[in-house]
C-alpha cells in the first residue's frame, strides 16, 4: 500500500519560500506508470491543483502559478518536493501531495502551511 | 485550462434520499472524471473514476454516470457517512488536472 507524507516548515514569512517534502514509501517512486502531484486547500476553500511531476523529472504546473512554482523529485530518496516562491497570506492553505495515474487514488495526510506577515 | 463546475453548491437532505450533483467540464473530456469525497477533516478519498467505475471499497450506493461535457454523482440512500464535500475533478489533460469547485452534503 502507498503511503505518503508531507513534512516542511508549518509558518512561512510573507513574501519567502514555501518548501514542502513528500516522503513516498510502500511502493516505487520511480514507476512510470504514476505521476506525483501537489494540491493545496485554503481554509474553508476547494481543492486547487498545484503541480505534477513525472519520475522522469518532467513537470506540468498550474497556470496561476507557474512564475513562483518548482516541483522536484529525488527517486533516491524516495520523495518529491515543493516549492512556491513570493508567498502571501493567499498561500495560506492545507498541502497535499498525492499519487496520480490520471486520477488521484494515494494522498497524504496534508500539512498546513501559514504565510505570516 | 479545462473549467470545472458543480452544482448545486451545496444542498441539505434525509437519511435514505436520493441526492444528485452534477458536474460540468467546459468541453469535452471523454469519460476521463473521478468524483472525490471529503468528510470533515478529512484527507480527499477518490470515489469514482472513468466518470463511472467505482473505487474499490466505495459503497454501491455511490454511483457515476456521463460522458463529454455533463457528469454526475448520485447516492442511492443517504447515510450519516456520507456527509462531506464531493469534488469532481477531470484529468483529461493528465497530468494537468482541474477540480470543480466542490458540492457539500449534509443532513437535514
Amino acid at each position: 500500500q502507498v503511503q505518503l507524507q508531507e513534512s516542511g516548515p508549518g509558518l512561512v514569512k510573507s513574501s519567502e519560500t514555501l518548501s514542502l517534502n513528500c516522503n513516498v514509501s510502500g511502493g516505487s517512486i520511480s514507476s512510470s506508470n504514476n505521476y506525483w502531484g501537489w494540491v493545496r486547500q485554503p481554509p474553508g476553500k476547494g481543492l486547487e491543483w498545484l503541480g505534477s511531476i513525472f519520475p522522469s523529472g518532467n513537470t506540468y504546473y498550474n497556470s496561476s502559478l507557474e512564475s513562483r512554482i518548482t516541483i522536484s523529485v529525488d527517486t533516491s530518496k524516495s520523495q518529491f518536493s515543493l516549492k512556491l516562491t513570493s508567498v502571501t497570506a493567499a498561500d495560506t492553505a492545507l498541502y497535499y501531495c498525492a499519487r496520480g495515474t490520471g486520477y488521484y487514488a494515494y494522498w497524504g495526510q496534508g500539512t498546513l502551511v501559514t504565510v505570516s506577515s | 485550462d479545462i473549467q470545472m463546475t458543480q452544482s448545486p453548491s451545496s444542498l441539505s437532505a434525509s437519511v435514505g434520499d436520493r441526492v444528485t450533483i452534477t458536474c460540468r467540464a467546459s468541453q469535452g473530456i471523454n469519460n476521463h472524471l473521478a468524483w472525490y469525497q471529503q468528510r470533515p477533516g478529512k484527507v480527499p478519498e477518490l470515489l469514482i473514476y472513468a466518470a463511472s467505475i467505482l473505487q474499490s471499497g466505495v459503497p454501491s450506493r455511490f454511483s457515476g454516470s456521463g460522458s463529454g461535457t455533463d457528469f454526475a454523482l448520485s447516492i442511492s440512500g443517504l447515510q450519516p457517512e456520507d456527509v462531506a464535500t464531493y469534488y469532481c475533478q477531470t484529468y483529461h489533460r493528465a497530468p494537468r488536472l482541474s477540480f470543480g469547485p466542490g458540492t457539500k452534503v449534509d443532513l437535514k
